[in-house]
């Protein structure tokens, strides 16, 4: 079945302590991208990548690392957590962006930093 | 640059209602619109998308939009919704003359379906 994965589905965390939230695609698809969505504010894009070794900020990069060795992989990482961090987070992928092909969106993981 | 406006953040409906979900977009450029659905808990799904041709779109549980140039709307309209229905709905947009322009989401519209 052609999916994104997100793994986990939920995390709790402390402030400060350093996290990777994982997203595969298993479409070949060139284009991955790193959403979170917040209440009355809708998604909004933290990173991107073109391909493999191409990455760039999007609207909110702020706190985020991204890293894109694999076609198929690309983690998100918070390498210092704050609470202003918690937020419902979407991986996505299409086979090139935007354009016509519309996006693949993974189940999401909703991450709780205290 | 492009922007989205959703202009109802809440849409409540009686079951078997007509709805309208209402959505603008600003862009410099000839653009893709698309209209994205989220059930709860859930990831988005592509509901239906506007690339050319008829202005009139479709999808295949009911729902259609359409394109309105000299308006900048991507309207999406049932005639009648079911409880079903009852998800988020994030209407979007991309430059169709760049091969890498990024998707840009509206907030989202609430629809509430009640019996």
């Amino acid at each position: 079945e052609a999916q994104v994965t997100q793994n986990p589905r939920y995390l709790i965390t402390v402030t400060g302590k350093k996290l990777t939230v994982t997203c595969s695609q298993n479409m070949n698809h060139e284009y991955m991208s790193w959403y979170r969505q917040d209440p009355g504010l809708g998604l909004r894009q933290i990173y991107y990548s073109m391909n493999v070794e191409v990455t760039d900020k999007g609207d909110v990069p702020e706190g985020y690392k991204v890293s894109r060795k694999e076609k198929r992989n690309f983690p998100l990482i918070l390498e210092s957590p704050s609470p202003n961090q918690t937020s419902l987070y979407f991986c996505a992928s299409s086979l090139f962006p935007g354009g016509d092909y519309g996006y693949t969106f993974g189940s999401g993981t909703r991450l709780t930093v205290v | 640059a492009q922007s989205v406006t959703q202009l109802d953040s809440q849409v409540p409906v009686f079951e078997e209602a007509p709805v309208e979900l209402r959505c603008n977009y600003s862009s410099s450029v000839s653009v893709y619109l698309f209209w994205y659905v989220q059930y709860p808990n859930q990831g988005l799904q592509l509901l239906l998308k506007y690339l050319s041709g008829s202005t009139l779109v479709e999808s295949i549980n009911g729902f259609e939009a359409e394109f309105n140039k000299s308006q900048t709307s991507f309207h999406l309209r049932k005639p009648s919704v079911h409880i079903s229905d009852t998800a988020e709905y994030f209407c979007a947009v991309s430059d169709r003359n760049s091969g890498y322009s990024t998707l840009t989401f509206g907030k989202g519209t609430m629809l509430l379906v009640s019996p």
